[in-house]
């Protein structure tokens, strides 16, 4: 059971936008930085947005991130089919050697 | 360009240790900030972190592994090592290595990964 916590699907037509929100709480959301990954079907995860709301290059701005409080989104605007995966948050505290629910529990995409 | 790759046995038994390596390229482990995670994932499920090595041998895990996990570094080698002892078949899953940077907090590199079955 993960600390941060996404809807388990989300769906939407072509061309349309889409939001997948991830739900934390002061003590890791609240106080860190947001990221997220897009697993296509089969590949490893990859990187889409960085500190809250930073693309990395090569991510097109149809991606977006936002943070407010102990919450982050993601946007996907001009839903293509091939966005169709898997989308993790993840949100890290590394105050001691320990740590714990680093990645949210995942939404699946489906572009209708 | 930044490479990340698994390497390990595809099949343990329930009991035994499992040894894995993480070998990179494209950055040193040796530079400030440079950290590389190990994370797994089920078959149909959700992504979990496991540990972490930072460049100054600083190590982190998951709270609920860390009686199994131990993570260790061969800078001179660009690899990265995990074991995690007594495996259980609900230990199956693909393994991941990826690149973490503490100045840009994310994993923004990672291996294709490994796949891991726990069966007698």
């Amino acid at each position: 059971q993960s600390v941060l916590t996404q809807p388990p699907s989300v769906s939407a037509a072509p061309g349309q936008k889409v939001t997948i929100s991830c739900s934390g709480s002061r003590s890791n959301i609240g106080n860190n930085f947001v990221s997220w990954y897009q697993q296509l079907p089969g590949t490893a995860p990859k990187l889409l947005i960085y500190e809250n709301n930073k693309r990395p290059s090569g991510i097109p701005d149809r991606f977006s991130g936002s943070k407010s409080g102990a919450s982050a989104t993601l946007g996907i605007t001009g839903l293509q089919t091939g966005d169709e995966a898997d989308y993790y948050c993840a949100c890290a505290t590394w105050n001691s050697s320990l740590s714990s629910g680093v990645f949210g529990g995942g939404t699946k995409l489906t572009v209708l | 360009q930044v490479t990340l790759r698994e390497s390990g046995p595809a099949l343990v038994k329930p009991t035994q240790t499992l040894t894995l390596t993480c070998t990179f390229s494209g950055f040193s482990l040796s530079t400030t900030g440079m950290c590389v995670s190990w994370i797994r994932q089920p078959p149909g499920k959700a992504l979990e972190w496991l540990a972490r090595i930072d460049w100054d041998d600083d190590k982190y895990y998951s709270t609920s592994l860390k009686p199994r996990l131990t993570i260790s570094k061969d800078t001179s080698k660009n690899q990265v090592v995990l074991t995690m002892t007594n495996m259980d078949p609900v230990d199956t899953a693909t393994y991941y290595c990826a690149r973490y940077i503490t100045t840009r907090p994310s994993f923004d590199f990672w291996g294709q990964g490994a796949l891991v079955t726990v069966s007698s």
